[in-house]
């Protein structure tokens, strides 16, 4: 099975910082590579697929890039509502995997 | 607008079998891959199986083989996980996740029920 490292595990930044979460895959996975934000009690919501793709009605200070197994997500210009955990997962083998998650908090 | 609504909380004793049930409507239900993804409390996302498009055809995690039963009713467009031998480390919020992947990969998950948890105690 691929493993999913992402780090760091938790963040601390300020409004208006920009702010990167770093995940890695155990083997090549192309850029089969989505990123979720999940907000306490609720379900995850995808931002990012295939890497580098932006899902509708995602705001354009979140972005993806990379392909391999290296891979980043950035938030531009972090805004208050953007605190949440999250997570990078692959599909590029079964079983899909999930990191183990970053939580984001406002400095 | 598609939409996916699970059922309600369950608590349940250590041994026994819960079902949990996911309806999706908004898009065309034969077309759906039906994922399933757990969540212990505090910790992270553990994705648990899933029933392809058209063929209804499952696949499981291995750490849940001969445990978990994952079904479809395309009559009523629901889903059902069916888990068995319920320990206290099932205590978890399950969510399942569906992908038109006639549209688009199966392994992206766009749309999420709202979660279901599971309570397991004695």
């Amino acid at each position: 099975d691929i493993q999913m490292t992402q780090s760091p595990s938790s963040l601390s930044a300020s409004v208006g910082d920009r702010v990167t979460i770093t995940c890695q895959a155990s083997q090549y996975i192309s850029n089969y590579l989505n990123w979720y934000q999940q907000k306490p009690g609720k379900a995850p919501k995808l931002l990012i697929y295939d890497a580098s793709h932006l899902e509708r009605g995602v705001p354009s200070r979140f972005s993806g890039s990379g392909s391999g197994t290296d891979f980043t997500f950035t938030i531009s210009s972090l805004q208050p509502e953007d605190i949440a955990t999250y997570y990078c997962q692959q599909y590029d083998n079964v079983p899909p995997a999930f990191g183990q998650g970053t939580k984001l908090e406002i400095k | 607008q598609a939409q996916v609504v699970q059922s309600g909380t369950e608590v349940k004793r250590p041994g026994a079998s819960v079902r949990v049930s996911c309806k999706a409507s908004g898009y065309t239900f034969s077309n759906l891959g039906v994922n399933w993804v757990r969540q212990a409390p505090g910790q992270g996302l553990e994705w648990m199986g899933w029933i392809a498009p058209y063929s209804g055809i499952p696949r499981y995690a291995q750490k849940f083989q001969g445990r978990v039963t994952m079904t479809t009713d395309t009559s009523t467009n629901t889903a059902y996980m069916d888990l068995r031998s319920l320990r206290s480390d099932d205590t978890a919020v399950y969510y399942c996740t569906t992908r038109n992947c006639f549209s688009g990969a199966c392994g992206v998950f766009d749309y999420w029920g709202q979660g279901t948890l599971v309570t397991v105690s004695s």
